[in-house]
């Protein structure tokens, strides 16, 4: 099963430009974690937020919560050609159980030096 | 720690044939996910484990699929028999929810190629 949509599904940039990605989710949720994916690579968490959180930051990342709409954004500042990866969002599923962690889509990123 | 260690790597087999699947996850950790990653369909959960346990297993899709978990350190995915549409990449992840989530180290994926 997949929690939801992330959109764009892809999105291509120039380095230097910063990258917004969302992600809207279906349930109700404890959190919601964002991951990179490097091709051929294993998936790798990038940041969590809670659902009383409205906003995180970690380095050049900043994810917004806004669970009166399910939805979640991430954004990358000043984008480097070593962003370029797919994110994904995922939550866990208050409705079936807290300890499951579902995972959108995915948005691919290409950051061109 | 080595992180989440999963073989074989690669797998090409051909219809019909039993596949196992291996994963190691890190030591500590309560919690161990299988997930199936295609194009068409995305990272789907297949099955996860709690303290060796299976908690939920909605995702597997068929009774070709089976988990187990014998020990804390090793957890099996196998696929009797096999079918084309079984072909995939297999992602193991583990985590405990020390902090009230589960935040995950995945392992590095078994690329599975059914002919």
């Amino acid at each position: 099963s997949q929690q939801g949509e992330e959109d764009p599904q892809a999105l291509s940039i120039q380095e230097g430009e910063n990258a917004t990605m969302n992600c809207s989710y279906k349930t109700s949720i404890n959190n919601l974690q964002w991951y990179r994916q490097n091709s051929g690579r294993g998936l790798v968490h990038l940041i969590l937020i809670r659902s009383n959180e409205r906003e995180k930051h970690s380095g050049r990342l900043r994810v917004t919560l806004d669970t009166s709409k399910k939805s979640s954004s991430l954004l990358i500042t000043a984008s480097r050609a070593a962003d370029t990866a797919s994110y994904f969002c995922a939550t866990d599923d208050l409705e079936t159980s807290y300890d499951k962690v579902i995972f959108g889509p995915g948005t691919s990123l290409s950051v061109i030096p | 720690d080595a992180g989440v260690i999963q073989s074989p790597r690669h797998e090409v087999t051909e219809m019909g044939q039993e596949v196992t699947l291996r994963c190691k996850p890190i030591s500590g950790h309560d919690y161990l996910f299988w997930y199936r990653q295609t194009m068409m369909r995305g990272l789907e959960l297949l099955i996860y484990f709690n303290n060796n346990v299976p908690i939920d297993d909605s995702g597997m899709p068929e009774d070709r699929f089976s988990a187990k978990m014998p020990n804390a350190s090793f957890s099996t995915l196998k696929i009797q028999p096999s079918e084309p549409r079984d072909s995939a990449v297999y992602f193991c992840a583990s985590s405990d929810d020390r902090t009230g989530a589960n935040v995950l180290t995945f392992g590095a994926g078994s690329r599975l190629t059914v002919l």
